[in-house]
């Protein structure tokens, strides 16, 4: 089973400040297979990012993805007070897919 | 624009059987594989299983003794089952489509979850 890590595990930061979340992996994962979501209180996840770094429709280009192997960054600039959620990597190329156990984006 | 939507008891009785039902619209539930996640009240998120509208199916390791995913096609839904539930087993109960596009695979669509909760 791949291990995802995402770190850190809660992030404080100020609106239109820069965001940069990590998604590490216990063995190396395709790019194609990585993808990134956005989940608040009550909602199911939405998906930003799949192929590590490409956006999914309708999501705006302060979101960005990057990264290979073993080690992801999902990259919001600029954060937009609809930012704060907390954000999870996936790999679904191997199963059992896994997620990461999240990162919570929190308006310090 | 596909829409998924998760229907099924809210509360079950612990070492009986979860049942759910996710009815695809929007779209043909041919091709695809359709998803079964989980997760507990604020919790992380848990990957079931998927089925593929041919009816081959892959469970995770740690739920495979207890689950079972079935689709019908001429409804275009799929279900969940997943027996002897203890508490642990109570989660938001969602469903998803897993898109390829290119070699690259992802969640692209969900439903809106359901709450099952286990308990006498």
């Amino acid at each position: 089973e791949i291990v995802l890590t995402q770190s850190p595990g809660t992030l404080s930061l100020s609106p239109g400040e820069r965001a940069t979340l990590s998604c590490r992996a216990s063995q190396s994962v395709s790019s194609s297979y990585l993808a990134w979501y956005q989940q608040k209180p009550g909602q199911a996840p939405r998906l930003l990012i799949y192929g590590a770094s490409t956006r999914a429709t309708g999501i705006p280009d302060r979101f960005s993805g990057s990264g290979s192997g073993t080690d992801f960054t999902l990259t919001i600039s600029g954060l937009d007070p609809e930012d704060f959620a907390v954000y999870y990597c996936q790999q679904c190329g191997g199963s059992p897919y896994t997620f990461g156990q999240g990162t919570k984006l929190e308006i310090k | 624009q596909v829409q998924l939507q998760e229907s099924g008891p809210g509360l079950v009785k612990p070492s009986e059987t979860l049942s759910l039902t996710c009815i695809v619209s929007g779209g043909s539930i041919s091709s695809y594989k359709w998803n079964w996640i989980r997760q507990p009240p604020g919790k992380g998120l848990e990957w079931i299983g998927y089925i593929y509208y041919s009816g081959i199916t892959d469970y995770n390791p740690s739920l495979k003794s207890r689950v079972t995913i079935s689709v019908d096609t001429s409804k275009n839904q799929f279900s969940l089952k997943l027996n002897s539930v203890a508490a642990a087993d109570t989660a938001v109960y969602y469903c998803a489509r897993r898109a390829a596009v290119s070699g690259m695979f992802y969640f692209d669509y969900w439903g809106q979850g359901t709450l099952v909760t286990v308990s006498s």
